[in-house]
């Protein structure tokens, strides 16, 4: 069965960064793309960008350029990214989530964003 | 960017009652549109696709319907199961968007 595997809760400071992880299983890694979302406390989600494996392309929304970097490691079938320069506006769940399986052919929306990651709890504080 | 305007913000429903939640979008964007269901401490969970599409496993109580740039999601008769938030999601124009969110309690 697919599952997306989060990293662990981090407590981090102002200034510095973090790296949150997403292992994935059951399905091939190689085949979808991965997205990113993060949900402040109380708040709604916000889209981050995905990274499709297979290649390394990603797609992020501008306002998370420079904060946020996606990579993926196929051999080890994760996912990551990461967060620089952290502020108290970053303390957020992030979540991974499946998106889009592509083939040379085409590409699919069916059934994606399905799959999600528990989330990864950052804090930020001094 | 598109904006979602979503509404209400919250509310409360007795069960049995019928249920309709709504999404506007600043911008065109045909069917391009995902409600997620999210209960407390878990993660979002789609219930209807391409607007009107119901998801996997989704019960026949959700519907998706839309009108001009107005989307809605309706719960045809309320059960304590589908207390929760739900987002809507445009993935129409980068950046995807959603919509702040509505908080779906029993009365």
């Amino acid at each position: 069965q697919v599952q997306l595997q989060q990293s662990g809760a981090e407590l981090v400071k102002p200034g510095s960064s973090v790296k949150i992880s997403c292992k994935a299983s059951g399905y091939t890694f190689t085949s979808y793309d991965m997205h990113w979302i993060k949900q402040q406390p109380g708040n709604g989600l916000e889209w981050i960008g995905w990274i499709y494996p297979g290649n390394g392309n990603t797609k992020y929304n501008q306002k998370f350029n420079g904060k946020a970097t996606l990579t993926a490691d196929k051999s080890s079938s994760t996912a990551y990214m990461q967060l620089s320069s952290l502020t108290s506006e970053d303390s957020a769940v992030y979540f991974c989530a499946r998106g889009r399986f592509i083939t040379i052919a085409a590409i699919s929306t069916w059934n994606w964003f399905a799959y999600w990651g528990q989330g990864t709890l950052v804090t930020v504080s001094s | 960017d598109i904006q979602m305007t979503q509404s209400p913000s919250s509310m409360s429903a007795s069960l049995g009652d019928r249920v309709t939640i709504t999404c506007q979008a600043s911008q065109d964007i045909g069917n391009n549109l995902i409600w997620f269901q999210q209960k407390p401490g878990k993660s979002p969970r789609p219930m209807i696709y391409y607007a009107t599409n119901l998801a996997n496993g989704v019960p026949s109580r959700f519907s998706g319907s839309r009108s001009g740039s107005d989307y809605s999601l309706t719960i045809s008769s309320l059960e304590s199961e589908d207390m929760a938030d739900y987002h809507c999601l445009q993935y129409k124009q980068y950046p995807y968007t959603f919509g702040a969110g509505t908080k779906l309690e029993l009365k």
